[in-house]
């Protein structure tokens, strides 16, 4: 069975650009997670999406960050214009059943890199 | 606030030891709690899994216990190994999403 997939990888960029990040989720797990995780401490949620439905975004900073998951499948996240405070790691996870706290599987992560 | 905290942040022991790994949450009120591994520059792997109602789990080398009422879960691991170097964080979850801690990172040293 195939994890679940991020690219890319790594990412530098300048401040002010835009960038985005892919998601693929595992085969039909229809919970997925955006995370950000930063230097030495725990992800931290930036939306949770249950099929197609962004149905918990509290977390996301709207004024620069979007998010969209079209047909309830692969996902993107997006950034613009980065900021210098948003250079971390950005981890997608997925899950098969939602609300019950089922156990989360990662992607690798893509860090952000912005100078 | 929800709050997870772990201790130590760093630890590092000679092989064959066995050790603990300390997990404190705020606020009682859980579902379940997963104990996860992320190696460097990779993602997080499920280790064990509690819910709300167990006291513990056990997977090969790995023991997770739960005490809901003093808001504390230990991962256990014994005759710990080169290979088990990473850094394990706890995760809570409340009902609607996990509340992560900042983890402790190991060094099993040969």
């Amino acid at each position: 069975e195939a994890g679940v997939v991020q690219s890319p990888r790594y990412k530098i960029i300048e401040k002010k650009q835009p960038v985005a990040f892919w998601c693929n989720p595992i085969s039909g797990h229809n919970t997925l997670y955006w995370y950000l995780q930063n230097l030495g401490q725990g992800p931290e949620l930036l939306i949770r999406y249950e099929n197609e439905e962004a149905v918990d975004d509290s977390q996301l900073p709207k004024d620069r960050f979007s998010a969209e998951r079209l047909k309830g499948v692969d996902s993107t996240l997006k950034i613009q214009p980065a900021e210098l405070g948003d250079s971390a790691v950005y981890l997608c996870a997925s899950s098969s059943q939602a609300g019950v706290g089922d156990t989360q599987y990662f992607g690798p992560g893509t860090r952000l890199t912005v100078l | 606030k929800q709050e997870v905290t772990q201790i130590p942040a760093a630890l590092s022991v000679p092989e064959g030891e066995n050790l603990v790994l300390n997990c404190s949450f705020t606020d009682s009120a859980i579902y379940n709690l997963q104990w996860f591994r992320q190696d460097p520059g990779k993602g997080l792997t499920s280790l064990l899994l509690i819910q709300s109602s167990q006291r513990e789990q056990t997977s090969g080398r790995l023991n997770a216990s739960l005490d809901k009422s003093s808001g504390r879960s230990t991962l256990y691991i014994a005759a710990s190994q080169p290979g088990d170097s990473a850094t394990y964080l706890c995760a809570v979850y409340y009902g609607q999403n996990f509340v992560f801690g900042p983890g402790t990172r190991l060094s099993v040293l040969p």
